[in-house]
C-alpha cells in the first residue's frame, strides 16, 4: 500500500539557518503530496501541497517540489525563525482516497 | 472557512465503556478520516470514508468501528475502551478529488481511558 517516509527528528536549528526535511513516498499512480504543520498546542494545518509531478508548493517561505523520478517531496526553508518551531508531517493522497502520513519531524528553532 | 468540529476536546472514560467520538464538517466533503496521534508514532489512520455509508479500514482498525449515516458526520466508536486506546484522536475531511484534494482537521479529542 501507499506509504510515506520522512526524516526523523528532532531537529534543532539556530534562527536564520537553512532547514530541510526529507520525505519520500511509495504509491500507485500519481498521488497528491502535502506538508502539514502542527504548532504547539494547536491542530494540524496544511502548509503546502503539490498535485502533479514537478509542481512546486510554497507558503510562508517554505517550498517543496514533487519529484516523481526520485519519489520525493522534501521541505525546505532558507531562513527559519523561532516561530517555525513545530512538528512537520509529510502526507500523500492516493487513488483509493486514503490519506497517509509520515511519522512527523519535530523542529525547534533557537534564538 | 472549512470547519471540522469534534464533539469534545477532552474525555475521560473507564475501561470497558463504549465510547463515541463525533465529527462534523460543514463543507460537503466526500472524504472523512479518523486518526490517532501518539508521541513518536505520528498520525495513524484508523478508518476512512469516501461516501455516505461507505467505510474503509486504515492501518490500525482493531478495537474501533465507524459510522457514516450522513455526509457531514463521521463517528468513531470504541466498542470496549481499553487503556491502550488512550490517545489524541483527530478527525479530518476533504474533497474526493480535484484541484484541492487536501484534508482539513478538527482540533482533536484527547481521550484518557482509566
Amino acid at each position: 500500500g501507499d506509504s510515506v517516509t520522512q526524516m526523523e527528528g528532532p531537529v534543532t536549528l539556530s534562527e536564520e539557518a537553512f532547514l530541510t526535511i526529507n520525505c519520500t513516498y511509495t504509491a500507485t499512480g500519481y498521488p497528491s503530496l502535502f506538508w502539514y504543520v502542527q504548532y504547539p498546542g494547536e491542530g494540524l494545518q496544511l502548509l503546502l501541497k503539490a498535485t502533479k509531478a514537478d509542481d512546486k508548493g510554497s507558503n510562508k517561505g517554505f517550498e517543496a517540489t514533487y519529484r516523481k523520478e526520485t519519489t520525493s517531496f522534501h521541505l525546505e526553508k532558507g531562513s527559519v525563525q523561532v516561530s517555525d518551531s513545530a512538528v512537520y508531517f509529510c502526507a500523500l493522497s492516493g487513488i483509493d482516497y486514503k490519506l497517509s502520513f509520515g511519522a512527523g519531524t519535530t523542529v525547534t528553532v533557537r534564538a | 472557512d472549512v470547519k471540522v468540529t469534534q464533539s469534545s476536546r477532552y474525555l475521560v472514560k473507564r475501561t470497558g465503556e463504549k465510547v463515541f467520538l463525533e465529527c462534523v464538517q460543514d463543507m460537503d466533503h466526500e472524504n472523512m478520516f479518523w486518526y490517532r496521534q501518539d508521541p513518536g508514532l505520528g498520525l495513524r489512520l484508523i478508518y476512512f470514508s469516501y461516501d455516505v455509508k461507505m467505510k474503509e479500514k486504515g492501518d490500525i482498525p482493531e478495537g474501533y468501528s465507524v459510522s457514516r449515516e450522513k455526509k457531514e458526520r463521521f463517528s468513531l466508536i470504541l466498542e470496549s475502551a481499553s487503556t491502550n486506546q488512550t490517545s489524541m484522536y483527530l478527525c479530518a475531511s476533504g474533497k474526493r478529488s480535484g484541484v484541492s484534494p487536501e484534508a482539513f482537521f478538527g482540533q482533536g479529542t484527547r481521550l484518557t481511558v482509566v
